[in-house]
């Protein structure tokens, strides 16, 4: 079946970076977008970026310019969301998102989250 | 655009029919409207796109409705399974954009 496989959980200090995996199966890696969506604890979904896994072309919120990278290996059918300069509000989960070829569907399969906890 | 819920709560019981609303600062272009539905220790799930069209799988009891910067999503009998935190997004300009969500908890 469709789904998204997150990386597992890191505790980082403050300044330091992560990296976090995103592997897609059951559907062709290249056809669908990756969007990468944090949730602080407690707080709503915020939308960090997207990554053309087929060109590799990326666009990010003016906020995360210059902090976050977005790339993919198409090899592996895999996205990375890599963060650096961490902040304690940076704690969070992180989930990627796929955005289907069609443009009228948003995110329709996501990933089960990664945690990521700075302290 | 800043995508504004209401209420922050809803308390309601089963078989109770549920009205969320979104509005948008600013007209959202192609329909671009999308509700999702999130329950704890979970990743959110895709219930309606286009502004009312249901997502795969998801009962006919859920609907969405609007158009320009005003939209809504109905419950029309609450299920046991159906309380959780329902989020609004856009997805026709980048950044696309959440709103802060609505919790439909049981009265």
């Amino acid at each position: 079946q469709v789904q998204l496989v997150q990386s597992g959980a890191e505790v980082k200090n403050p300044g330091a970076s992560v990296k976090v995996s995103c592997k897609a199966s059951g559907y062709t890696f290249t056809s669908s977008y990756i969007h990468w969506v944090r949730q602080a604890p407690g707080q709503g979904l915020e939308s960090m970026g997207w990554i053309n896994t087929n060109s590799g072309g990326t666009y990010y919120p003016q906020r995360f310019q210059g902090r976050v990278t977005m790339t993919r290996d198409t090899s592996i059918g895999t996205a990375y969301m890599e963060l650096t300069g961490l902040r304690y509000d940076d704690t969070g989960v992180y989930f990627c998102a796929r955005d289907p070829p069609s443009t009228a569907v948003p995110l329709d399969i996501w990933g089960q989250g990664t945690s990521i906890t700075v302290s | 655009i800043v995508l504004t819920q209401s209420p922050g709560t809803l308390s309601l019981s089963p078989g109770e029919r549920a009205t969320l609303s979104c509005r948008a600062s600013q007209t959202i272009s192609s329909s671009s409207l999308a509700w999702y539905q999130q329950k704890p220790g979970q990743p959110p799930r895709l219930l309606i796109y286009g502004v009312a069209n249901r997502a795969t799988g998801v009962p006919d009891r859920f609907s969405g409705s609007g158009s320009g910067a005003d939209f809504t999503l109905t419950i029309s009998r609450l299920e046991p399974e159906d309380f959780a935190v329902f989020y609004c997004q856009q997805y026709g300009k980048a950044p696309w954009t959440f709103g802060q969500g609505t919790k439909v908890e049981i009265k």
